[in-house]
């Protein structure tokens, strides 16, 4: 099976301007989490997707958002960025969240100028 | 006090030898327990996944849960340098949809 895919691997951007992040599952998988990644903060949770729905949400500002698609494909949005942004965005997928494994994309690093 | 503690390292330790990376949680309904390695620009990759108490084998690696005492643990045996990374600790409460990670223990193995 072809592992999470994540798109651009990299990007660049400058403060006020908006992102919006791609990740496809594992086939088969229907869960999707978003984490941010920051040396000094580590890995946090944004949100997580099961069947289109927002089941969960992490302590983020409102100008990050996300969505599901019927193919369990999801975007991230951030909105307004900060330089405080810059960071790895990784994505995870699993088949069903509960005791389920989740498996890492390789991430999509932002540098927000 | 965080939801899941690690301690940050690093932890060096001679390549053969046993490596022993400890974990802490604070949620008492906590059901699974996850351990990932994370290369240095890489993402993190699983390594183990234990939902009992008592000890869990593959390979090189167990994990070790002990729910009554809150606390998990990942032994490394015969370390090698390629072991070299950071080992980040994760919980689910079973009662969120979401992954909790510690901070993440960085291993050094020396040649």
């Amino acid at each position: 099976k072809a592992g999470v895919t994540q798109t651009p691997r990299y990007l660049i951007k400058t403060r006020g301007q908006q992102v919006t992040l791609s990740c496809s599952p594992i086939s088969g998988h229907r869960s999707v989490s978003w984490y941010q990644q920051t040396p000094g903060q580590g890995l946090q949770f944004l949100f997580e997707y099961f069947s289109e729905t927002q089941r969960n949400k992490g302590n983020f500002p409102g100008r990050f958002s996300g969505r599901q698609f019927s193919n369990s494909r999801s975007e991230m949005n951030a909105s307004t960025l900060e330089l405080g942004d810059s960071a790895l965005y990784l994505c995870a997928s699993s088949y069903a969240l509960d005791r389920a494994t989740q498996y890492f994309g390789p991430g999509t690093r932002l540098l927000v100028l | 006090q965080k939801e899941v503690e690690q301690n940050s390292g690093p932890l060096s330790v001679p390549e053969g030898a046993i490596a022993s990376l400890n974990c802490t949680y604070s949620d008492r309904g906590s059901q699974s327990f996850f351990w990932y390695r994370q290369y240095s620009g890489k993402s993190p990759e699983l390594i183990m996944s234990i939902y009992s108490n008592g000890d869990k084998e593959d390979g090189r690696f167990t994990a070790q849960l002990n729910k009554a005492s809150q606390y998990v643990s990942l032994l490394i045996r015969d370390s090698q340098p390629s072991d070299s990374a950071t080992y980040l600790c994760a919980v689910n409460t079973g009662s969120s949809y979401k992954l909790i990670f510690g901070s993440g223990t960085r291993l050094l193995v020396r040649p």
